[in-house]
């Protein structure tokens, strides 16, 4: 079956991090890169950043940058979204995403059931 | 970074009607846009790439067109499962950097 499956929910207090994972089915591949986008309550999606998968560089949205990390592990076909510092605002469901575009364009062609991260004192 | 407006931001029409929604960019991305449908509790699902290549899988009701600045996102004939909210993307893969419209949410009269 062809799928990306995130981890559940998290519940965390202000200036905490979160760790979600989101692991590739063996049918999804091959994988180049994967995103990851938020969407507060009831608001937009707001792009985060990608993490290529062959070479394992990344890239965030300015906004993040010092506070995001996005590993992958290969032995696992997992990858990981790592928020630290975390304030209420980062409240939102969490949603990763396969880039299935070609060479040079985008396109977020799979998606995983999103990832719910609340944040409360 | 590059904005992208779209409009309108709600919209209601009848089923059997053609409906437009529209999306600016602030700057010229040729044809660096795709469109998707999210319905409630959902993740997004991709409709159109390249602001006009339908996605595999997707009804051909609906279409995408533009290039520069401005594209346009249509569905021919509105049917009741089209209640959604539809979203406009942009990329650029050098730097990566990815900007979503506001979204259009969709109801039917």
């Amino acid at each position: 079956q062809v799928q990306l499956v995130q981890s559940g929910a998290e519940v965390k207090r202000p200036g905490a991090s979160v760790k979600i994972s989101c692991k590739a089915s063996k049918d999804s591949f091959p994988i180049y890169y994967i995103h990851w986008v938020r969407q507060a309550p009831g608001q937009g999606l707001e792009w985060l950043g990608v993490i290529n998968l062959g070479g394992g560089s990344d890239f965030y949205a300015q906004r993040f940058r010092g506070r995001l990390t996005v590993t992958w592990d290969t032995s696992t076909s997992t990858v990981y979204l790592d928020l630290s510092r975390l304030r209420f605002d980062d409240t939102a469901i969490y949603f990763c995403a396969r880039d299935g575009g070609s060479v040079g364009a985008s396109k977020f062609d799979l998606w995983g059931q999103g990832s719910l991260v609340t944040v409360s004192s | 970074d590059i904005q992208m407006t779209q409009s309108p931001s709600s919209l209601s029409a009848s089923v059997g009607d053609r409906v437009t929604i529209t999306c600016q960019a602030s700057h010229d991305i040729s044809t660096s846009l795709n469109w998707y449908q999210q319905k409630p509790g959902r993740a997004p699902k991709l409709l159109i790439y390249e602001a006009s290549n339908l996605e595999t899988g997707v009804p051909s009701r609906f279409s995408g067109s533009g290039s520069g600045t401005e594209f346009t996102f249509t569905i021919s004939s509105l049917q009741p499962e089209d209640v959604a909210k539809y979203y406009c993307q942009q990329y650029d893969m050098l730097p990566p950097s990815i900007t979503f419209g506001q979204g259009t949410r969709l109801e039917i009269k």
